[in-house]
This record gives structure tokens, sequence and C-alpha cells, in this order.
């Protein structure tokens, strides 16, 4: 069956670069969130799109931006990077009654 | 507001023994609720979940999980572990009202001992 894609895998940038991540849902969930998991932490919501339109908003940084295209792929772009953005950026689909998760982008900022 | 709480961060038993972990909450409104599993480098995984119905949910490699109202609790057990079930769980919660933001547990890791 098909999963949530996320790419990149893994991605390393450095301090004030920029990086965008992307994630493809499952087909026909019309409702994508995106979580950050920090070293050792819980996942934190950031930031939900349901068709197409910002559903809801956790503790995104306002360096970050997200949104949900057409095709249902979200992608979020995050700008001026921190060594503290590194983390585990996880993207779910839904299509109302819980998440599939994809598998994550593990984002290094050096 | 809803919240989650893991009783304990580490959880270790023996192969072979009873795996309890447990999982409280509380919701102004009848909840949905979700048990995730992490394995090493991986993403979140859904073991099962609870929408309506009836109250001991089965998912998958063996886990169960029982929502008691009168507790508010949702503990998810499994009558034998394996050494592959050695991960983090997180138990979740969400309000089918509020879009599905689902807040999480801080989670649970449990060691299986050979």
């Amino acid at each position: 069956a098909a999963g949530v894609i996320q790419s990149p895998r893994h991605l390393i940038k450095e301090k004030r670069e920029t990086a965008t991540l992307k994630c493809y849902p499952i087909p026909r969930h019309d409702t994508v969130y995106w979580y950050q998991q920090g070293p050792g932490q819980d996942p934190q919501f950031l930031i939900s799109f349901y068709e197409k339109m910002q559903s809801d908003k956790g503790s995104i940084p306002d360096r970050f931006s997200a949104q949900q295209f057409s095709d249902y792929h979200s992608e979020l772009n995050m700008s001026s990077l921190e060594l503290g953005d590194s983390a585990l950026y996880f993207c779910a689909s839904s299509s109302g009654r819980g998440y599939t998760f994809g598998s994550g982008t593990r984002l290094t900022v050096v | 507001a809803q919240s989650v709480t893991q009783l304990g961060s580490h959880v270790s038993v023996s192969e072979g023994a009873l795996v309890l972990l447990r999982c409280n909450y509380s919701s102004s409104v009848p909840p949905y609720l979700f048990w995730y599993v992490q394995y090493p480098n991986q993403g979140l995984q859904l073991l099962l979940k609870y929408t309506t119905g009836a109250t001991l949910v089965k998912g998958i490699n063996g886990f169960e999980a029982e929502f008691k109202k009168s507790e508010t609790s949702f503990h998810l057990t499994k009558p034998s572990a394996h050494m592959s079930d050695a991960a983090e769980y997180f138990c979740a919660v969400s309000d089918p009202r509020g879009g599905f933001k689902t807040i999480f547990g801080a989670g649970t890791r449990l060691f299986v001992k050979a």
C-alpha cells in the first residue's frame, strides 16, 4: 500500500540558510500535518492543511511557512535556519480518522 | 483543552512477559485515542486507535488497548513481549471537532531483556 512519502530523508544545512521539505500524502487523503521532533523530545505539532487551506497552526516559528498544493502534496519552507532547528520533521496525512506518518526528514543545521 | 500523560518514561520487561504501558488523558469531549510506535531512526507508526464503538481495540503486532472512560485511561498491553517490541511508544489524543490536531504524550521507551 502507498505510504506517506517525505523528501529528502536527510538534509544538512548551514545556519541562516533555507530549506524546503516535501510531503506527499496517501492518495485521497485531504489533510496534511507537520510535526517537529527535536532530539529526545516528543513530536510537536507545527501546522496542518485541509483541502489546500491552513486548518490549524501550532508552534511553528515565523521563519517557517508551509502550503498545500493542488495535488495535495505539501511543502515546509524554513528560512534563516538556526542550530535549534535540527530535528526530525514528520509529515502525516489523514482522511479524517487517525494518521499515517511519513518516515520523516532529518534536518541537521551546522 | 486536551492532555495526555504517560506514566513511566522507561519500562523494562523480560522477553515473554506482559507489556503494560500506561496512558491517561483529559478531554472535555469524547476523544479519539491512539498509540504510536517509533522504532529507532524511523517515523511514527500507528499501532491502534479508538474512535467509537468497542472499547477494546486490537492493533498490529499483537498489541491491544482498552478505553476506560471512568478511569480516563487507554493503557497499551501485549501478553508476551518480543525483542522486536523494543521501541518508543507514544499515546495520543485528538478532539474530533478540532481538525484532528493530535496531542502526544511524552513517550515511553520499552526495553525488552533476553
